[in-house]
């Protein structure tokens, strides 16, 4: 079956540094969607891509589709402490637009 | 790594009827579950936060006695739809927050109600 994979799992960055989460669907997506989950919360809806090599920016953050529109990856620029949380995607696909969750990426931000 | 469970992964019901939906964490205990439902193609939208043993607390514009979430145990949290109506037809996806695990937030597969 369709499955969505993130890494890295973990990741320990230095304030100012750049950070970037990668995640590769099995099948083609139709769609592909971003969470960021902080300390205590719940995962908070960040972006849609949808076209085929899609780029997208937040301020800081770097949203991108790949062409095959199979994996997707989120580009943090000069990470701050606000950072801090974990990542995930989310891939729509398959016969009924599933939605599959990656695990997450737990962003660290050391000081 | 810890696993979170749906059951049904799909249903179909008739218009007026209730669906109960479970979400299991099945190797460890959740302190909290979420759950959520999304439309084709947009975003995830929080429902309401379930925690053990207390009465679930319920996102703005949910009705509580319409969704009715249970959190019986450490390991399972229920959402019954009741008085289903066509326009409840959609994804509904649970995830858990592990007590051990800092806070790791586990997603289950989903479950798709389609109410006729």
């Amino acid at each position: 079956g369709q499955q969505v994979m993130q890494i890295p799992q973990y990741q320990h960055v230095q304030e100012g540094e750049d950070f970037t989460t990668y995640c590769n669907s099995s099948t083609t997506l139709s769609n592909i969607q971003w969470y960021k989950q902080r300390p205590g919360g719940h995962p908070v809806f960040l972006i849609q891509l949808v076209k085929s090599g899609e780029v997208k920016k937040q301020k800081r953050l770097t949203f991108q589709f790949g062409e095959a529109k199979k994996n997707s990856s989120l580009h943090i620029t000069a990470t701050q402490t606000t950072d801090v949380g974990t990542y995930f995607c989310a891939g729509a696909g398959g016969r009924d637009d599933k939605i599959i969750f990656g695990k997450g990426t737990r962003l660290h931000i050391l000081p | 790594g810890a696993v979170v469970s749906q059951h049904p992964s799909w249903v179909i019901c008739k218009s007026g009827t209730s669906v109960k939906i479970e979400c299991r964490s099945l190797d460890f205990q959740a302190t909290t579950m979420f759950w959520y439902r999304q439309f084709p193609k947009q975003s995830l939208m929080l429902m309401a936060t379930s925690n053990e043993g207390s009465k679930a607390t319920y996102e703005q514009g949910v009705e509580k006695d319409k969704f009715l979430i249970n959190h019986a145990s450490l390991t399972l949290s229920t959402l019954t739809v009741t008085s289903a109506h066509p326009e409840d037809s959609s994804f509904y996806i649970c995830s858990a927050d592990g007590r051990e695990s800092g806070n790791e937030q586990f997603f289950g597969p989903g479950t798709r109600l389609t109410v006729l």
